[in-house]
């Protein structure tokens, strides 16, 4: 199993400028989370899907975030317009929504600076 | 809100010691999970190891252990002949089942080992 996948791995982009990021879950996982990590804030929880339905968004900061996730196998982040306040790390976790507290699978994560 | 706290933004050890990270988190749910997850320089979250709170036999995992004082909702690991590789982010996180089913991190310690 390759694991979850994300890319890019690196992003920079102006300030303005769309930027959407791609999340590939493990094959046969139905929960799909995306988190932010900041040096000030950790590890927030942005959204979570099952079963490819957005369940709970109350992490995303403001409008200019949006999430889909239009198959199991695959999901955006999208932030249009983009700020430097936006620049932080970015994971997507899957799990099976019954084993969820078995823990997540995490990947790699994508830096963006946007500066 | 429901928080996960470590104290300890920073700790060293030398290599072969042991050293503790603390953890401590607040839940009003009976039915709940705790992690300690290791974030090197590559970015990667990595699940380290697991508790389920109905037990009260500490989770070991080789040279990893935790003391899980649940009446005081305290979550410790150790980490036992410590070695360079074991030099990351400790994060931990609880995971609650049957309320907002969601891992919730605390910011973490970073670990330094000193050869």
């Amino acid at each position: 199993d390759a694991g979850v996948i994300q890319s890019p791995r690196h992003e920079v982009t102006e300030m303005g400028q769309e930027v959407t990021l791609r999340c590939k879950p493990i094959s046969g996982h139905n929960s799909l989370f995306w988190y932010r990590q900041t040096m000030m804030r950790g590890l927030e929880l942005l959204i979570y899907f099952n079963n490819n339905v957005p369940i709970d968004d109350s992490g995303m900061p403001e409008d200019r975030f949006s999430a889909k996730m239009p198959n199991a196998s695959f999901s955006t982040l999208k932030i249009q317009p983009s700020e430097p306040r936006d620049s932080a790390v970015y994971f997507c976790a899957s799990s099976l929504a019954q084993t969820a507290a078995i823990g997540y699978t995490f990947g790699s994560g994508t830096r963006l600076t946007v500066v | 809100a429901q928080t996960v706290t470590q104290s300890q933004p920073e700790m060293s050890v030398q290599e072969a010691e042991t050293v503790t990270l603390s953890c401590t988190y607040d839940t009003s749910e009976s039915d709940y999970y705790l992690f300690w997850y290791k974030q090197p320089p590559s970015r990667q979250m990595i699940l380290v190891i697991r508790q389920e709170a109905y037990k009260q036999q500490n989770a070991t995992e080789n040279r990893f252990s935790v003391n899980f004082q649940k009446a005081a909702k305290s979550f410790s690991l150790k980490i036992s002949d410590s070695q360079l590789g074991d030099a990351a982010m400790y994060f931990c996180a609880r995971y609650t089942q049957g309320g907002s089913e969601k891992l919730v991190f605390g910011k973490g310690t970073k670990l330094t080992v000193n050869p």
